[in-house]
């Protein structure tokens, strides 16, 4: 069964470091999704992505974070300059964009600023 | 700002018994609805969806219930079963799929 992966499983960086976050979404899939979970905490929208270009962010999604798919496959997420607050588990999503919407996620990237 | 609600942060259930998990939201512009499962250091899964011209959909052991009006929704499973035990969230979105708004979620262990 197809599946999202993302790479690395688990990111350690300093703060003030850019990081980048790999995820290979579905392949017929259209929707690109980056989520994130801080610890204890639910599951938070970052952003959603179509066409090439983002359609949907939210406010977490500020001018540190940018996203990109620089090839076929290939989904990224970049954050520019890490704070200790970005340590979180970040997941991708895919979906086809047709009803009943559901998204496939990845495992996820744990990401620690130290 | 907590569109999407799910008050219990656990719930308890013998094998074999029915579990109930809830899930209430603010916005009215919502249209569908998804739950997921989550196992720990795993993404989440989806399991069930229902839209809003709907007001039940069943998959096995699995059934969404939605009540409009009251701005709630609700998954049962049974019978429930020891691999059932997750953390399960309900999402909600507005705007055909493009952000869906997860709850906190709510902890199932299923009781041998």
């Amino acid at each position: 069964e197809p599946e999202v992966t993302q790479t690395p499983s688990h990111q350690v960086t300093q703060m003030g470091q850019e990081v980048i976050l790999r995820c290979v979404p579905i392949s017929n899939h259209l929707y690109f999704y980056w989520y994130r979970q801080i610890l204890g905490q639910k599951v938070e929208f970052l952003v959603s992505f179509y066409n090439n270009e983002i359609s949907e962010k939210s406010e977490i999604f500020d001018d540190q974070f940018s996203v990109e798919r620089p090839d076929g496959s290939n989904f990224t997420l970049k954050i520019r300059s890490t704070k200790l607050e970005d340590s979180a588990m970040y997941f991708c999503a895919s979906s086809t964009g047709t009803p009943p919407y559901e998204q496939y996620f990845g495992p996820g990237t744990r990401l620690t600023v130290t | 700002d907590q569109q999407v609600k799910q008050n219990s942060p656990s719930l308890s259930v013998q094998e074999g018994r029915i579990s109930i998990l809830n899930c209430d939201y603010t916005n009215s512009m919502f249209d569908y609805f998804l739950w997921y499962k989550k196992y720990p250091a795993e993404g989440p899964t989806f399991l069930i969806s229902i839209s809003s011209i709907k007001d039940k959909n069943e998959d096995g052991r699995f059934t969404v219930f939605l009540n409009k009006s009251a701005k709630h929704l609700s998954l049962h499973i049974v019978p429930s079963q020891p691999g059932d035990s997750a953390v399960y969230f309900c999402a909600a979105s507005a705007n055909t799929g493009n952000q869906f708004y997860f709850g906190t979620g709510t902890s199932l262990t299923v009781i041998p």
